[in-house]
């Protein structure tokens, strides 16, 4: 069965970057159907895309959050990282990290939707 | 990015009763590819999201029957035939049509 676990911090400071790692268990980040993403949810609010990315490392980033946003793969250990740089209050969520299906569109593999997501971790951004 | 309004955002169901939810996009969700790519996700209390419908009315596995989903272009609609005590929650739609995915506000199914 698939499992995805966030680890990393849960303090960060203000203007510091936030770093998680996702490890998934059960089933291949090299599988050729699937992407791996991150999203978020500060308490109490809804849901929000930060970006996603394949195993060969292409990857879709929130436009929002991409001059901030590296996400970024590691096969060997089946891994896949988020890092979000100067990071606020307003960057306090719990984050989750999820596998994404995919469909070809002509010679391009696209995520269509989210079909695992991992417990989530909260990340408070305080000083 | 395309913005996801659904309505209402709160509804109290009598156990057994039907439940709606509606999502509305500000663009039609039907990409170049021809299909609508639409999904609904339930998250209870404490819980990550899970989904539940995925290209507007096709049920994930393990979803009970009593889930459905339907519509087009920018307007669908969740429906729970028959509420349990296990649907409460928040129900969020989704669009994966377009990039940045977006998310609707959420509507929060609670029992009267």
């Amino acid at each position: 069965q698939l499992q995805l676990q966030e680890s990393g911090p849960g303090l960060v400071k203000p203007s510091e970057t936030l770093s998680l790692t996702c490890t998934v268990s059960g089933g291949s980040i090299s599988s050729s159907s699937y992407y791996w993403g991150w999203i978020r949810q500060p308490p109490g609010k809804g849901l929000e895309w930060i970006g996603s990315i394949y195993y060969s490392g292409s990857t879709y980033y929130n436009p929002s959050l991409k001059s901030r946003v590296t996400i970024s793969v590691d096969t060997s250990k089946n891994q896949f990282s988020l890092k979000l740089s100067s990071v606020t209050a307003a960057d306090t969520a719990v984050y989750y990290c999820a596998r994404l299906r995919t469909t070809i569109f002509g010679v391009v593999i696209i995520p269509i939707d989210i079909d695992y997501w991992g417990q989530g971790t909260l990340v408070t951004v305080s000083s | 990015d395309i913005v996801m309004t659904q309505t209402p955002l709160s509804s109290p169901v009598t156990l057994g009763q039907p439940a709606s939810i509606s999502c509305r996009s500000s663009q039609s969700l039907v990409h170049s590819d021809g299909n609508t790519y639409l999904s609904w996700l339930q998250q209870r209390p404490g819980q990550p999201p899970r989904l539940l419908i995925y290209k507007i009315s096709n049920r994930f596995s393990g979803v009970p029957d009593r889930f459905s989903g339907s519509g087009a272009g920018t307007d669908f609609t969740l429906k729970i035939s028959r509420v349990e005590a296990e649907d409460v929650g928040v129900y969020y739609c989704t669009q994966a049509t377009q990039f940045p995915w977006t998310f609707g506000q959420g509507t929060k199914v609670e029992i009267k």
